[in-house]
């Protein structure tokens, strides 16, 4: 069973900021939130991670409740290339991975 | 270039017939890992090994074998592929040193067994 809880699907207008939300209430206290992105059938692409702080990097930032239930990603000014399924993970750097189905992230002109 | 390739990107074969998927890093990467993607499903982990002769079950392995008989090399072999194992399969690499390095990916083998 997937340790995060992700909406199917979301829109998001080209240049608008998509907020991307993820639930992770079962985290423990070692885990990382990462963010993964897959384009059509691609190989998955590195986003961000993060584990209590807020965190930012060229593609996006990373926003952590303070609690660590549940993060958002942020990408600040959506373009069509951004259009993907986006995958939440948690992972406390053991070796098993599990990713759920993601949010698929629809960018509109 | 940092890169995880994965051979062959595209195959068709028939049931029974004994085929292997090559997976190969650059970045010296102690951990690897194999995944399906099944529509509906997301990402399955099949296998994975945290270093040279190190392997360990994921979550869908029946039906698998893997070896890691060298650090950058990691294949994945169907003894005798059957039809459920038509998918889209995908290799990823990641540092072990410090825990929360993030896997690279390669870019897929989609393998169609008749």
């Amino acid at each position: 069973d997937a340790k995060t809880t992700q909406p199917p699907s979301m829109d998001c207008a080209e240049g608008r900021a998509a907020n991307l939300p993820c639930n992770h209430s079962t985290i423990s206290g070692n885990e990382y939130v990462y963010w993964y992105r897959q384009i059509h059938s691609q190989g998955p692409q590195y986003i961000i991670h993060g584990l209590k702080n807020n965190e930012t990097n060229e593609m996006a930032s990373l926003i952590i409740t303070e609690d660590r239930k549940s993060s958002t990603l942020i990408l600040p000014h959506a373009t069509l290339r951004d259009t993907a399924v986006y995958y939440c993970i948690v992972n406390d750097g053991t070796y098993k991975y599990i990713f759920g189905t993601g949010t698929r992230l629809k960018v509109l002109a | 270039e940092a890169q995880v390739t994965q051979n062959p990107r595209y195959l068709i074969t028939v049931t029974g017939k004994k085929l292997t998927v090559t997976c190969s890093q650059n970045m010296n990467h102690e951990y690897m890992s194999w995944y399906r993607q099944d529509p509906g499903l997301g990402l399955r982990q099949i296998y994975y090994s945290m270093n040279v002769e190190v392997t360990d079950k994921g979550d869908v392995p029946e039906g698998y074998k893997v070896s890691r008989k060298e650090k950058r090399n990691f294949p994945l072999i169907l003894e005798s592929p059957s039809p459920n194992q038509t998918s889209l399969y995908f290799c990823a690499s990641r540092r072990t040193g410090s825990s929360n390095q993030p896997q690279h990916f390669g870019d897929g083998t989609r393998l169609s067994i008749l």
